[in-house]
């Protein structure tokens, strides 16, 4: 079965911390994508990545960054965590389109993210 | 640039009655459009897709969704819910072809099946 697994299914960090999210696939996907997810406003691109040390900004970018030093792995770094980033962190996969056409985003479970 | 819009917030239906999720799409360039579905705690997976081949694409779980450009909508249905439907429903658009899969998604629909 494929997988993309989310280092944590819950983290509660306080104010100003440095926060790392990890993900990891194993389906040799070139994309990898990082999504927030708030009540009333669903999914939300954050960043993504279409190569190795590859990003490109999504729709909210502010207050993130990430790390792809590795094919299957896909950092989300919250350089100095405020509350407004308490949420639920969707990370995703696919392959590139042109290599598929009929490819699909694989979804890890989510980390719910508590900044007190 | 692209946008989806989910009509309802919550949907509530009972067993076996008809499932309708509604979908409406901007984009400027032809769409590839999606419904993903999300059960608790967990991740989303994709229902089914529309990528400009047969307007009425059949997915998973007896779901399928008609692409109708005129009403530029991707409507979900199903003809009959069952209890293990309830869940959140995304729908999703992306530009055809650009290799990234750069999805943008509605705000959810929550759907409640009732005995």
């Amino acid at each position: 079965d494929v997988k993309v697994t989310q280092s944590s299914r819950y983290l509660v960090k306080r104010t100003g911390e440095k926060v790392f999210l990890e993900c990891v696939q194993d389906m040799d996907h070139e994309n990898m994508f990082w999504y927030r997810q708030d009540p009333g406003l669903g999914l939300r691109l954050i960043y993504f990545s279409y190569d190795v040390k590859m990003k490109e900004k999504g729709d909210i970018p502010e207050g993130y960054s990430v790390s792809r030093e590795k094919k299957e792995r896909f950092s989300l770094i919250l350089e100095s965590a405020s509350t407004n980033q308490t949420s639920m962190y969707l990370c995703a996969s696919s392959l590139l389109l042109r290599r598929n056409p009929n490819e699909k985003l694989f979804f890890g479970s989510g980390t719910q993210l508590s900044v007190l | 640039a692209q946008s989806v819009t989910q009509l309802g917030s919550h949907v509530s239906v009972s067993e076996g009655a008809l499932v309708l999720l509604r979908c409406n799409y901007s984009s400027s360039v032809p769409p590839y459009l999606f419904w993903y579905v999300q059960y608790p705690n967990q991740g989303l997976q994709l229902l089914l897709k529309y990528t400009s081949a047969a307007t009425l694409v059949k997915g998973i779980n007896g779901f399928e969704a008609e692409f109708k450009k005129s009403e530029t909508s991707f409507h979900l249905t199903k003809p009959s819910a069952h209890m293990s439907d309830a869940a959140e429903y995304f729908c999703a658009v992306t530009e055809g072809n650009t290799g990234f899969q750069k999805l943008v998604f509605g705000t959810g629909t929550r759907l409640l099946v009732s005995p």
